[in-house]
Parts: structure tokens; sequence; C-alpha cells
């Protein structure tokens, strides 16, 4: 069974441009949830999507959107790119949505560098 | 302030050793998973608890969830330069808002 998918591992983007990371979940999973990893802050919440819904969502900046597909593929967004945005950002799928007490398995991350 | 508190934050053990790592909240918790991440790659699910009391184990690893539910441990005997990474403890809270928020990880060296 795949795990869970994220594309592109690796992306430099200059300032003011916009990205698009994409995950894949884990077949079957209908929950998909996005963290930012940097070294100050550790792992943040960003949003939650479940079945298409966005059903949670942390304290980011309008900037930062994301989607949910019928296929439960999930693609986040982050417009007008700032130096801060430079982390890692990890998806995370889950069989149901948050809280059930699934499990909640991680993908190798996608690293964003903003120069 | 950070909700969840990992402490040590890091930690250089030698080979062969026992450690233990712990994770606080000062609230109480509906669920704690346990992770572990090799920098700059994905997290690892180590193991969940949701019960006061509980405890489990793989291979090596032992995690305990206390009574309260506002503190885990996480245990490792006997040591391997393989258990060298970043632990994370991620919880999920009684409010059930429906995201799990992570404490900001042990650094785990192990020496030869």
């Amino acid at each position: 069974k795949a795990g869970v998918t994220q594309t592109p591992r690796y992306l430099i983007k200059t300032r003011g441009q916009q990205v698009t990371l994409s995950c894949s979940p884990i077949s079957g999973h209908r929950s998909v949830s996005w963290y930012q990893q940097t070294p100050g802050q550790g792992l943040q919440f960003l949003f939650e999507y479940f079945s298409e819904t966005q059903r949670n969502k942390g304290n980011f900046p309008g900037r930062f959107s994301g989607r949910q597909f019928s296929n439960s593929r999930s693609e986040m967004n982050v417009s007008t790119l700032e130096l801060g945005d430079s982390a890692l950002y990890l998806c995370a799928s889950s069989l149901g949505g948050i809280p059930s007490g699934n499990t909640i398995y991680f993908g190798e991350g996608s690293w964003l560098t903003v120069v | 302030s950070q909700e969840l508190e990992q402490s040590p934050q890091s930690l250089i053990v030698q080979e062969g050793k026992n450690l233990t790592i712990n994770c606080t909240s000062s609230k109480t918790l509906y669920g704690l998973y346990w992770y572990k991440q090799k920098y700059g790659e994905g997290l690892i699910f180590l193991m969940m608890l949701q019960k006061g009391g509980e405890e489990k184990s793989h291979e090596k690893i032992t995690a305990k969830l206390d009574e309260k539910k506002q503190q885990s441990s996480l245990h490792i005997t006997a040591s391997q330069p393989s258990h060298a990474g970043i632990y994370l403890c991620g919880a999920e809270r009684m409010n059930r808002d429906d995201k799990i928020i992570f404490g900001k990880g042990t650094r785990l060296h192990i020496l030869p």
C-alpha cells in the first residue's frame, strides 16, 4: 500500500511568486492535513480537509490556501511568497477526520526555499 | 506559550543505554501521538495512546499516557544508532477542534 506522496520534494521560488504543492493520501483515506515546519516554530497546523470540505484552519494569513479533490488528493497554494515562508511543508492523511483517534500518516514533505 | 512541552530538547546517549523523553500538556488530551523524524524528512508514526494509564510497546520503545491524560513518556531501552533522530509528540485536544498540535521535538543523538 503506497504511503502519503508529496510533490515536488524540493523547490526554490523568489519573493512575490506563488507555489502549489500536491499531496496524494493513502488509498481510502479521506482526511488530509497540512503542516508547516520551521526550526523556530516547529510543526504548525495549516488546515485540514475531509471529503473536499475544509474543516479547520490554523493561524496563517489568507495567502495560504488549499483544496481537496473528489479523489481525496489535496493541493495547497501559497501566493505572494515571503522569505519567511521557507519551510518544510508536510501533508498527513488519515482514514477519518480529526478527531477520530485514527492513525495519522505523514508524507516526506516538500522543501520550499524562498529567495 | 507552547501547549505541548517536550523535555529534554536534546539528548546525547551512549549506545546501549536507556532513555526517556517526556511530553506534557497544560490541558487534558483526547489522544497522544508519538512520531520520529529524520532531519528534513517526513514523520514516522510510532504509537498512539488514547486512554488514561495506557501503555504501548513496539520493539524497544515504550510509550505511556498518565491517568490524567496530560503527560506522556517515551522510553527507549538499550538504545541503538538507528534510534537517533527527532522525536515529536502530537495531541488532539479535549475540545476536539479538529487539529493536532505538536511539541517542538526532542533531538536524540546516539554515541557509538
